[in-house]
């Protein structure tokens, strides 16, 4: 059973460039959550999908960032008009189902860098 | 608001001691916490979960207390080693279940 699939693993784009960051959870896990590290700092939750559905957004930026987990094929978390704040690691997780005694199986992440 | 604290500053312990790493949280009381272990470059790996009617659990050389009077979650390493070193990251999910939150982390340094 492969673990949680993100790619690429390094993606480097121009100021106002836009990214597609990709994420395919474990076989069977319906939930993912995205997640953004800056270096040397913590996790810092930002969206968390059902399939087909935005459930928990209160972390994401207002502007330029956009998540969807469509019926078919990977979680995509978009970012448009990157600038240079937008460089950090990005991480995926997810979970078979919700609650407090869920673990989350977390992604290698993308790492974003803006030139 | 609801937080969950970890000491940020490094820890550094001898090869073969007990590592100690410290969670706190205020202003709520999480029904579940949970332990995990990140890398440098690397996702966050799960390692242990305890709920608030558990004192104790134990896999292998890790033990997680829950004290609910202080508010704390204890993360200990016996016999630790070189290869023990990482960032340690205690998380428990918001009401409602929709977000993990995560404090910041503790990096644990085993020296030879």
């Amino acid at each position: 059973n492969a673990g949680v699939m993100q790619n690429p693993r390094h993606l480097v784009r121009r100021r106002g460039q836009e990214a597609r960051l990709r994420c395919s959870p474990m076989k069977g896990h319906s939930h993912v959550y995205w997640y953004r590290q800056l270096p040397e700092e913590g996790l810092k939750f930002m969206v968390y999908l059902q399939k087909e559905n935005i459930i928990d957004e209160s972390g994401m930026p207002k502007e330029r960032f956009s998540a969807e987990f469509p019926k078919e094929g990977p979680s995509i978390l978009r970012i448009q008009q990157v600038v240079r704040g937008d460089s950090a690691a990005y991480f995926c997780a997810s979970s078979p189902r919700t609650g407090t005694d869920t673990e989350a199986f977390f992604g290698q992440g993308t790492r974003l860098t803006v030139v | 608001s609801q937080k969950i604290e970890q000491n940020s500053e490094a820890l550094n312990i001898q090869e073969g001691k007990t590592a100690t790493l410290t969670c706190n949280y205020t202003n709520y009381s999480p029904a579940y916490l949970q332990w995990y272990r990140q890398d440098p470059g690397r996702g966050p790996v799960f390692l242990l979960l305890i709920r608030e009617n558990e004192k104790e659990k134990r896999k292998e050389r890790l033990k997680v207390t829950f004290d609910t009077t202080l508010k704390q979650s204890l993360f200990h390493i016996t016999a630790s080693q070189p290869a023990d070193s990482a960032t340690y990251l205690c998380a428990r999910f918001s009401g409602g279940y929709n977000k993990l939150i995560f404090g910041a982390g503790t990096r644990l340094a085993v020296h030879p």
